[in-house]
């Protein structure tokens, strides 16, 4: 158990929804990452934050987006869902050594 | 062409062999490697960390980084079937305190007991 928690485990949506991923980081961690895996892009980065701000931004989609909240947990908000962001999400947290990341179980998302 | 290339096998292995994983990349850049192991449907879970060319030991494991060739690997002694998933390469550059973990595909390994 990394310490970091993800919810819900699984959703499933449809076409056109919006959705909300919740993510609680390492007790202490500041910073918390977001990752996307799919069958045909493995692991990716989406987005980090650092203490309630933007840190770093990947390939992340303009219908996404996140933030990351006073008592540090985030939220990954995904919207106008397509079926090709059917994925595993992955959320993972780190202390002040930003390359030893955590890596929570992941929420796994099917768009119908 | 991918910044991070991995072998995604499968790699199928007696139980007690020595496994090679390797990973090569292009971006000179990188700085940080780690290898992460991925059992099905779980999250990653981070086996070792090294910033430096050489060995860097730990138990069975051990992991190696040629900055030269651009070339890292994992070896792992001794495997046990326990050791069975997927193991995934990351690199990263140092950026102050933005991060983002470059993956490899993967390595699908099977230990056979």
């Amino acid at each position: 158990d990394s310490g970091v928690t993800q919810t819900p485990k699984h959703l499933i949506t449809a076409t056109g929804q919006r959705v909300t991923l919740r993510c609680s980081p390492r007790s202490g961690d500041l910073s918390v990452y977001w990752y996307q895996q799919s069958l045909d892009q493995g692991l990716q980065f989406l987005i980090q934050y650092y203490n309630g701000e933007e840190r770093a931004k990947g390939n992340i989609l303009e219908r996404f987006s996140a933030q990351q909240f006073p008592d540090l947990h985030s939220e990954l908000n995904l919207s106008s869902l397509e079926l090709g962001d059917s994925a595993l999400y992955f959320c993972a947290s780190s202390a002040t050594s930003y390359n030893e990341q955590f890596f929570g179980p992941g929420t796994r998302l099917t768009v119908l | 062409q991918k910044e991070v290339e991995q072998d995604p096998g499968p790699l199928s292995v007696p139980e007690g062999a020595i496994v090679s994983l390797n990973c090569t990349y292009s971006n000179s850049a990188f700085q940080y490697f780690m290898w992460y192991r991925q059992y099905s449907r779980k999250g990653p879970e981070l086996l070792m960390y090294t910033y430096s060319s050489g060995n860097k030991e730990d138990g069975r494991f051990t992991a190696q980084v040629d900055k030269s060739s651009k070339y890292i690997s994992l070896f792992i002694r001794d495997s046990q079937p326990s050791d069975s998933a997927t193991y995934l390469c990351a690199m990263t550059i140092d950026s102050g305190s933005a991060r983002q973990l470059t993956f490899g595909s993967g390595t699908q390994l099977t230990v056979l007991p």
